[in-house]
């Protein structure tokens, strides 16, 4: 079957570090999202992605970059990690106008 | 631009009672609509979605929704409340233009049920 996953799950990082959380997906879906969840904020668009060597900044993307080297995959990374960045992070994917399959998350920790 | 509002953050019902929670939206085009549910510690799983078509969608898990233009409204509903449908809800909404898929959520709706 078709799946999207994250890894890793969790992750304890330091303030300054550079870290990077990877997505891949099976579904051969040409569109791929990054979004945060806080308490209060819901999920927040991070960064996306609707082919190869295409990628856009959502509404929080200051400190993280994606790249889209092929169709299963979204990796994003943190540049150099802040304590604001604490999250859960979700990966989601579509193919056109289809629906959003969602990544089992992971959950950051920048110490 | 478009955007979501949950009314309440956490809604409270009593096990076998009516499930009511509340979206309304905002979109300066025809919005595509989505519900999606958190259980613990798991991704996102879509309950329903409307795109146009019929404005009272049903859903997985006797869910349903009913778009109403009028009132700008997409709440969300279940006639008698299961234990098992403690969770988050979340509502999105979509401008649905082709090749735009990115969703914007709400804040989330955390829903208890009481034995």
């Amino acid at each position: 079957d078709a799946e999207i996953t994250q890894s890793p799950r969790h992750k304890i990082t330091e303030t300054g570090r550079q870290v990077t959380l990877a997505c891949h997906q099976t579904w051969n879906h040409n569109n791929m999202f990054w979004y945060r969840q806080d308490l209060g904020h819901g999920l927040r668009l991070i960064h996306y992605s609707y082919g190869v060597q295409d990628t856009n900044k959502g509404e929080v993307s200051d400190g993280y970059s994606v790249s889209r080297s092929n169709t299963e995959d979204l990796p994003l990374t943190l540049e150099s990690a802040a304590s604001s960045q604490t999250s859960v992070y979700f990966c989601a994917s579509s193919a056109d106008r289809g629906v959003k399959y969602f990544g089992p998350g992971t959950r950051l920790l920048v110490l | 631009a478009q955007s979501v509002t949950q009314l309440g953050s956490h809604v409270s019902v009593s096990e076998g009672a009516l499930v009511l929670l509340r979206c309304n939206y905002s979109s300066s085009v025809p919005p595509y609509l989505f519900w999606y549910v958190q259980y613990p510690n798991q991704g996102l799983q879509l309950l329903l979605k409307y795109t146009s078509a019929a404005t009272l969608v049903k859903g997985i898990n006797g869910f349903e929704a009913e778009f109403k233009k009028s009132e700008t409204s997409f709440h969300l509903t279940k006639p008698s409340a299961h234990m098992s449908d403690a969770a988050e809800y979340f509502c999105a909404v979509s401008d649905g233009n082709f090749g735009n898929e990115k969703l914007t959520f709400g804040t989330g709706t955390r829903l208890t049920i009481i034995p």
